[in-house]
């Protein structure tokens, strides 16, 4: 069964350092998202991307970070300049083009900031 | 989003059939319901959606309240890999939004 896959599982990182996270989406989708979960808390949204530009954003989303899709198959999100509260579970979907809101998960990336 | 409600957590003995329930008092008429499930230390994952009709798949039924105002996701065994934090979530797809807002869902805890 085809999933979404996500390098690498666990991060850490000094303050002030950039990151980039990367996600490969299920083949044939053309919704990419990102997510966060700071530990403990929920599931937020961070940024939905379809057809090469970003279709929302969340106020989280701010000028520190951005997304892009380098090739046909990799996904990104990079933070130019980590802060502490950076830290979280980092969750990439995506989506068919004829169901957007049923997105597949992948099993996220852990970032750490020291 | 729609606000939904659940109950912060239930229990269940393995092998039974457990009822999650959902509110949605404030639905609109082309929202769809989503039920989405976290297992520790994992991403979310999808579980099954509907509009109007009661819904199966092979992970779970859907079943949705006449009105609309309510629904229950239906798992008909739980085993032991069922425990997790269950999602009911209504996205504003009618406004072209596909984000899933993630309340703090059910954590549904499954006895052996």
């Amino acid at each position: 069964e085809p999933e979404v896959t996500q390098t690498p599982s666990h991060q850490v990182t000094q303050m002030g350092q950039e990151v980039i996270l990367r996600c490969v989406p299920i083949s044939n989708h053309l919704y990419f998202y990102w997510y966060r979960q700071i530990l403990g808390q929920k599931v937020e949204f961070l940024v939905s991307f379809y057809n090469n530009e970003i279709s929302e954003k969340s106020e989280i989303f701010d000028d520190q970070f951005s997304v892009e899709r380098p090739d046909g198959s990799n996904f990104t999100l990079k933070i130019r300049s980590t802060k502490l509260e950076d830290s979280a579970m980092y969750f990439c979907a995506s989506s068919e083009f004829g169901s957007p809101e049923t997105q597949y998960f992948g099993p996220g990336t852990r970032l750490l900031v020291l | 989003d729609a606000k939904t409600t659940q109950p912060n957590s239930m229990e269940s003995n393995e092998e039974e059939p457990v009822h999650l329930p959902c509110n949605h008092s404030t639905i609109s008429g082309t929202d769809y319901i989503h039920w989405y499930r976290q297992l520790p230390s994992q991403g979310p994952e999808y579980v099954i959606h509907g509009l109007t009709s009661n819904v199966n798949n092979r992970m779970a039924s859907l079943a949705i309240a006449e009105d609309r105002k309510s629904s229950t996701l239906i798992l008909h065994r739980a085993t032991l890999r069922d425990a997790a934090v269950y999602y009911c979530i209504l996205p504003n797809s009618g406004a072209g939004s596909y984000q899933l807002t993630f309340g703090k869902g059910t954590k549904l805890s499954v006895i052996p």
